[in-house]
């Protein structure tokens, strides 16, 4: 099994406050992955890195941030959250293949 | 036209019957497809991974690629309501140097 985790798992926030998800991951993967989804929708990729000091934007335009210093930790950073960021962001991971491991996911609320 | 097709259902089934999920792709350059399954509010977890054409089988899940047809099939046998969640298809050009483009996913319940 996976060992990929978020925290929090679960998030309510005011408008414009600043707010880190979590996610490490146990496998020793290269590559890490953000996506959004909301509720019954598609994934859609916001950040990954290839590595640590690796860092890219994804599809979907995002006012997050991300970093990578150590292979296993890639937390992504909002630092003024607002209504429109509500949403479930899902962490996810590889190695050397394309198959990619999910977290739980942390359902953000930004009222 | 996304690269990748998969009709959002929801499909819905009695249970013990024989599911089948699918997924059309206009990129003919994926070699690597992936099924997943997620639970409403949770991560999508890995079932199947296959390369290039061909069936794979694990248990009550049949992974399907017909790349001439850029046409990939899940079959779930003996549908549980257990099996009820959205599944996700995914394809990739590379086995580790791309990132899978996802399909929007197929709702599934199978009531009893």
């Amino acid at each position: 099994e996976a060992d990929i985790y978020q925290t929090p798992r679960y998030l309510v926030i005011g408008t414009g406050k600043k707010i880190t998800l979590e996610c490490s991951q146990t496998m020793g993967h290269d590559k890490m992955y953000w996506y959004q989804q909301d509720p019954g929708m598609e994934l859609h990729l916001i950040h990954y890195s290839y590595g640590v000091n690796s860092t890219e934007k994804g599809d979907l335009s995002s006012e997050s941030t991300v970093s990578r210093i150590r292979t296993e930790h890639f937390p992504l950073t909002l630092e003024s959250a607002r209504p429109s960021h509500t949403s479930q962001y899902l962490c996810a991971s590889s190695g050397l293949t394309d198959t990619q491991y999910f977290g739980p996911g942390t359902r953000l609320t930004v009222l | 036209q996304k690269e990748v097709e998969q009709d959002p259902g929801p499909l819905s089934v009695p249970e013990g019957a024989i599911v089948s999920l699918n997924c059309t792709y206009s990129n003919s350059a994926f070699q690597y497809f992936m099924w997943y399954r997620q639970y409403s509010r949770k991560g999508p977890e890995l079932l199947m991974y296959t390369y290039s054409s061909g069936n794979k089988e694990d248990g009550r899940f049949t992974a399907q690629v017909d790349k001439s047809s850029k046409y990939i099939s899940l079959f779930i046998r003996d549908s549980q309501p257990s099996d009820s969640a959205t599944y996700l298809c995914a394809m990739s050009a590379s086995g580790g140097s791309y990132i899978p483009t996802f399909g929007r996913g197929t709702s599934l319940i199978v009531h009893p």
